[in-house]
């Protein structure tokens, strides 16, 4: 079966630090790749995708994403975090244009 | 333009009990999807609807049915409640790769 794997938990940033979480996917023909986010109390937010093309996504408010194929990974990344980045981040997967899988998500906690 | 509905948005329910969580969306969507939402496991997928008349099982479908009365309602029922079930359900609708999100229903069985 197809897996997703978010290997930080939870993580702790100062303001302006710089932020990188991993998603790892299993092998599984064509993905599609995605990073949403969810505030709490609130609903999940799409925040970039990937679809083909390049690489290197930028999404909304400021996030990019890299997709690195032998690797099998999409980490993303922010220069400079916000408080208002504290949220929970999740990566998911689209399988053969058929179902979609997530991973188990990360908790990202910014001090101001 | 309400996008995805859900209803309830809480719900508290004895062990036993029954219930059905509705679903709505107004996109014209072909494709509908049920997750729940778990600590540390981030979303599940409960059952899948590609189309108007079909339904698929997902990841964890035991202990749950559904039905995709027309196009824009899918609906998700727990016939006898068990405490493994509390959770907050994710109603999604789709189109082309991207998914849209309800804004969900918290679940508790006692």
């Amino acid at each position: 079966a197809q897996s997703v794997s978010q290997h930080n938990h939870h993580v702790i940033l100062s303001e302006a630090a710089s932020l990188e979480l991993g998603c790892n996917y299993s092998y599984g023909g064509t993905v599609n790749l995605f990073w949403y986010v969810q505030y709490p109390g609130q609903h999940l937010q799409l925040l970039l995708k990937y679809f083909s093309g390049d690489p290197l996504v930028k999404g909304i408010k400021g996030f990019e994403a890299e997709f690195i194929k032998s690797k099998f990974s999409f980490n993303l990344r922010k220069p400079s975090v916000q408080w208002s980045d504290t949220a929970e981040y999740f990566c998911a997967v689209l399988y053969n244009f058929n179902k979609f899988y997530f991973g188990s998500g990360t908790k990202l906690n910014v001090k101001p | 333009n309400a996008g995805v509905t859900q209803t309830p948005k809480f719900q508290v329910l004895k062990t036993g009990q029954s219930m059905t969580l509705q679903c709505a969306q107004d996109m014209n969507h072909n494709s509908m999807y049920w997750y729940r939402q778990d600590p540390g496991m981030g979303l599940r997928l409960i059952y899948y609807s590609a189309s108007e008349g079909t339904t698929d099982k997902g990841e964890v479908p035991n202990g749950y049915n559904v039905s995709r009365l027309n196009k824009r309602e899918f609906s998700l029922r727990l016939e006898s409640a068990a405490p493994s079930q509390t959770s907050v359900y994710f109603c999604a609708s789709i189109r082309g790769k991207e998914q849209y999100f309800g804004p969900g229903t918290r679940l508790t069985v006692t």
